[in-house]
């Protein structure tokens, strides 16, 4: 089946490092995704990752795949308080182009 | 800025109503998907339009259509609507499908079905 799990509340101290995590079951996903929303707002596409990869790097952003246990992470370095968001896993099957979207982690920065 | 707009960005209906939504990709884009975002939901696929084509869809009945034109602008519309209908439209503009990675949402259009 399809489907997209994510924890759905993170709280982490500002500085220190945000690791939200993603679990999907679909093994022909082509890219792994991760979007930020802010109140009100649409949806910003942070990373992506094709599925062959197993790191990305971008700056304070670093996802890690591991294609065997379907697991997707999103780590996000020296967190301040404006990655306060909800963070959104997708993936893309291949088969008809849609994307799956997880129903997303809040993420909150404490003082 | 992601270069893909969408229009009206809030409106208000009533149950029975039809509603147009519109969607401009962004530039080079020729793909453009429609999703469904209730609240404190993830967004749900809705349908997707290549070469003014659908290309695939999701579990939406058929009063859920749409348009792709020309110049890649895209159109949702929703017949009939029903109250469970509310929620945060998203337009996102893709090039040649997913084959990219890239894809890019507008801001959304939020629908209020009373």
């Amino acid at each position: 089946g399809e489907d997209v799990e994510q924890s759905l509340f993170l709280s982490v101290r500002e500085g220190d490092s945000s690791v939200i995590n993603c679990t999907y079951t679909d093994s022909s996903s082509t890219y792994l995704y991760w979007y930020k929303q802010e109140p009100g707002a649409g949806l910003q596409l942070l990373t992506y990752i094709f599925s062959n990869m197993d790191m990305k790097q971008d700056q304070r952003l670093t996802v890690l795949l591991n294609k065997k246990d379907k697991h997707l992470s999103l780590r996000i370095a020296d967190t301040q308080t404006g990655d306060s968001a909800i963070y959104f896993c997708a993936e893309a099957l291949n088969r008809d182009d849609k994307i799956i979207f997880g129903k997303g982690t809040r993420l909150h920065i404490l003082p | 800025e992601t270069g893909v707009t969408q229009s009206p960005t809030h409106l208000i209906k009533t149950r029975g109503q039809q509603v147009t939504l519109r969607c401009s990709s962004q530039s080079g884009h020729n793909t453009v998907s429609w999703y469904q975002q209730a609240l404190g939901q993830g967004p749900q696929f809705i349908f997707q339009y290549y070469r003014e084509e659908e290309n695939g869809r999701g579990n939406f009945p058929p009063r859920f259509s749409g348009l792709q034109f020309p110049n890649y602008s895209s159109e949702l519309n929703v017949n009939a609507l029903e109250l469970d209908d509310s929620a945060l439209y998203l337009c996102a503009s893709s090039l040649k499908g997913l084959n990219t990675g890239e894809l890019f949402f507008g801001e959304g259009s939020r629908l209020t079905v009373l």
